[in-house]
C-alpha cells in the first residue's frame, strides 16, 4: 500500500526558515497538501494542489513537490506557526493518504 | 460563510450500532466531495473516505473498506459516517471536510469524538 513518510519533529529559531518534509514513490506525480493542526483544534489546509495557498493563509507558507518529495516551508516562522504538520496526497483510484504527521517546535 | 457542522459526542459500548452526522452551509453541498477522517488518541490523521452528494460516488481507503458505511442526503445538505457493530478501537475524534476537487480538503468540521468502552 501507499505510504507517506514524514519526520516525527522539526525545530526551528523564531525568524528562521522550517522545512517539513513528506516522502512517497512518485509522489511528484500526484497533488500534495499540507495542514495545520494545533492542539485541540480541527485541521487547517495551509497548501493545496503542491503550491497554491488558499484565501487567509500567510505568504510565509510555501510548498513544493518533486521527484519522491513534497516540501513545506515556513520562512519567517512565529510562535503561532508551533503546531502538527500534516501532508496528504491523492490517488484517483486509491484515494487520499497522509502522512504521519510532524510536530514543529519553535524555540 | 462555508460551515460543516458535527453531531455531538458519542458514549457507546462495543457491538453497538452509531450513524455521526455532518451538515454543510454556505456552499452548494451537493456539487462539493465531503470526507471523513479518523485521528485516534494522540495519534496523526486517517483518511477514511469520500462521497460526492450529487450522484453518491463514494470512494473508500482500503484500510475502512467493509468497516464503516459513508452517505449523504443532499434534501438536507448532510453526510453520515456510519458503523454496524462497534469495536473500543472505534474509539477516536472523526472529522468531516469538504472539498471542491476531491484531492484535499478545505473546510473541516469541529470533529465528534466517539468513545467505546464497556
Amino acid at each position: 500500500s501507499y505510504e507517506l513518510t514524514q519526520p516525527p519533529s522539526v525545530s526551528v529559531s523564531p525568524g528562521q526558515t522550517a522545512s517539513i518534509t513528506c516522502s512517497g514513490d512518485g509522489l511528484g506525480y500526484k497533488y500534495a497538501c499540507w495542514y495545520q493542526q494545533r492542539p485541540g483544534q480541527s485541521p487547517v489546509l495551509v497548501i493545496y494542489q503542491d503550491s497554491k495557498r488558499p484565501s487567509g493563509i500567510p505568504e510565509r507558507f510555501s510548498g513544493s513537490n518533486s521527484g519522491n518529495t513534497a516540501t513545506l516551508t515556513i520562512s519567517g516562522t512565529q510562535a503561532m506557526d508551533e503546531a502538527d504538520y500534516y501532508c496528504q496526497a491523492w490517488d484517483s483510484s486509491t484515494g487520499g493518504i497522509f502522512g504521519g504527521g510532524t510536530k514543529l517546535t519553535v524555540l | 460563510e462555508v460551515q460543516l457542522v458535527q453531531s455531538g459526542t458519542e458514549v457507546k459500548k462495543p457491538g453497538e450500532s452509531l450513524k455521526i452526522s455532518c451538515k454543510g452551509s454556505g456552499y452548494s453541498f451537493s456539487n462539493h466531495w465531503i470526507g471523513w477522517v479518523r485521528q485516534m488518541p494522540g495519534k496523526g490523521l486517517e483518511w477514511m473516505g469520500i462521497i460526492y452528494p450529487g450522484d453518491s460516488d463514494t470512494k473508500y481507503s482500503p484500510s475502512f473498506q467493509g468497516q464503516v458505511t459513508i452517505s449523504a442526503d443532499k434534501s438536507i445538505s448532510t453526510a453520515y459516517l456510519q458503523w454496524s457493530s462497534l469495536k473500543a478501537s472505534d474509539t477516536a475524534m472523526y472529522y468531516c471536510a469538504s472539498s471542491r476537487p476531491p484531492n484535499y480538503f478545505d473546510y473541516w468540521g469541529q470533529g465528534t469524538l466517539v468513545t467505546v468502552s464497556s
